[in-house]
């Protein structure tokens, strides 16, 4: 089965430009997870999808990220402008709909991350 | 609100002995999962193990297993025979199911060294 896949692993942008990273989750999982990691803290949630549909973007800085899922399956977000505190690992996980697998695989499945630098 | 803490920042293991990393949690729900999840430098997430909050049973998993105190709200992973691979990041995690997808949280993570 494969993995959760994200792109690109590294990159590295100056403050105030754009940037964008894009997940594809694991087939048939219909939830996915964006995180931001910040060196040495957990993963903290930016936005959840339920399908095409958004679950909680509640600590998503709207004014300069944004997220989409539109088919259901693969997952864009954005950062415009960045800013340097905008440096971390963004985290793309994805799980089955507990409620259709009646429990079991209910663990997040992790993509490499992609580490993002800006200077 | 849902929290998960890890009071232990850095921990280190001799070679070949045992750790035991510690997590609580906080909820008002009756039916929820805990999770520890393992991160190496390599930065992906690999999960280490799982436990069902309505089973009493401790889960394990080869060298790995947890000590859940269901009443108590503690979730802790005992690692035995340490080896150098298992020198990483551990996230204790609490999921709970909701009809729109789970919900994780996720602890700040525990530094495991293990040292030759």
């Amino acid at each position: 089965e494969a993995g959760v896949a994200q792109s690109p692993r590294y990159k590295i942008i100056e403050k105030r430009q754009s940037v964008a990273f894009w997940c594809n989750p694991i087939s048939g999982h219909a939830t996915l997870y964006w995180y931001q990691q910040i060196l040495g803290q957990g993963p903290k949630l930016l936005i959840q999808f339920q399908n095409n549909g958004v679950v909680d973007d509640s600590q998503l800085p709207k004014d300069r990220f944004s997220a989409e899922r539109l088919k259901g399956v693969d997952s864009t977000l954005k950062i415009q402008p960045a800013k340097l505190e905008d440096s971390a690992v963004y985290l793309c996980a994805s799980s089955l709909n507990s409620w259709l697998a009646g429990g079991r695989n209910t663990e997040a499945f992790f993509g490499q991350g992609t580490r993002l630098t800006v200077v | 609100a849902q929290t998960v803490t890890q009071s232990q920042p850095e921990m280190s293991v001799q070679e070949a002995e045992t750790v035991t990393l510690s997590c609580t949690y906080d909820t008002s729900e009756s039916d929820y999962y805990l999770f520890w999840y393992k991160q190496p430098p390599s930065r992906q997430m690999i999960l280490v193990i799982r436990q069902e909050a309505y089973k009493q049973q401790n889960a394990t998993e080869n060298r790995f297993s947890v000590n859940f105190q269901k009443a108590a709200k503690s979730f802790s992973l005992k690692i035995s025979d340490s080896q150098l691979g298992d020198a990483a990041m551990y996230f204790c995690a609490y999921m709970v199911r909701e009809n729109t997808g789970n919900q994780f949280y996720f602890g700040t993570g525990t530094s495991l060294t293990v040292i030759p």
